[in-house]
């Protein structure tokens, strides 16, 4: 079946560098998409969302990329902070919200000092 | 006010034995739904509702039956839990059933449940 999935299962970064987690995705049909952060012993936690026809969409110290082309998803994380370490997952839909989600199997991300 | 809340958040079962999973939300969500989470892995649907009185299969719904009686309850139940079922199981809820445009997804803290 369909499905998503991360390239990169670990990833460490320093301090105050930028983080960029990537997502791949197969289903052509999706069409809303979301990052969530979750934290050990937590549920997942909203980041943020885009949706099919953008190709950017930025919040606070985040920006999800969205190629469709190659269907592929990325979170960026400016100044990382060691707040942000956690495991992030990405998730789509075809039903251009946050209904029957299909969600990759997740990247942990660890900041260090 | 609360949010999504989950009770209990530890279980320990025998196989066979059933139990419900409750799972609550007082922002007034039309839609909700229950994943489970496996180790190293994303979460999988299970089982959701667009509304009171309307439930729907998920990817993985085999062992598992809800309802939704009321807005604010969707409890999950496994009528006969198998060591397949241990998991961690969220329950998550959105305002619209898929008709707004993006719609933040909130999930309770989750229940950890291990069947022996």
């Amino acid at each position: 079946g369909e499905s998503v999935g991360l390239h990169l299962p670990t990833l460490s970064v320093q301090e105050g560098d930028n983080s960029i987690i990537n997502c791949a995705y197969s289903n052509s049909a999706s069409d809303y998409f979301i990052w969530y952060k979750q934290e050990s012993g937590k549920g997942p936690q909203f980041i943020i969302d885009i949706r099919s026809n953008m190709d950017k969409r930025q919040g606070q110290r985040v920006t999800v990329l969205l190629n469709k082309t190659v269907k592929h998803l990325s979170l960026q994380i400016a100044a990382t902070q060691p707040g942000d370490s956690a495991v992030y997952f990405c998730a789509e839909s075809v039903f251009g919200s946050a209904r029957q989600l299909t969600f990759g199997s997740g990247t942990q991300l660890t900041v260090l000092p | 006010n609360a949010g999504v809340t989950q009770t209990p958040k530890f279980q320990v079962l025998k196989t066979g034995q059933s139990m419900t999973l409750q799972c609550a939300q007082d922002m007034n969500h039309e839609y909700m739904s229950w994943y489970r989470q496996d180790p190293g892995m994303g979460l999988r649907l299970i089982h959701y509702s667009v509304g009171a009185g309307i439930t729907d299969q998920g990817e993985v719904p085999n062992g598992y039956n809800v309802s939704r009686s009321t807005t604010e309850d969707f409890p999950l139940r496994l009528l006969s839990a198998a060591p397949s079922q241990t998991s961690v199981y969220f329950c998550a809820s959105s305002l619209h059933s898929g008709r707004a445009s993006t719609d933040t997804q909130y999930f309770g803290p989750g229940t950890r449940l291990t069947v022996l």
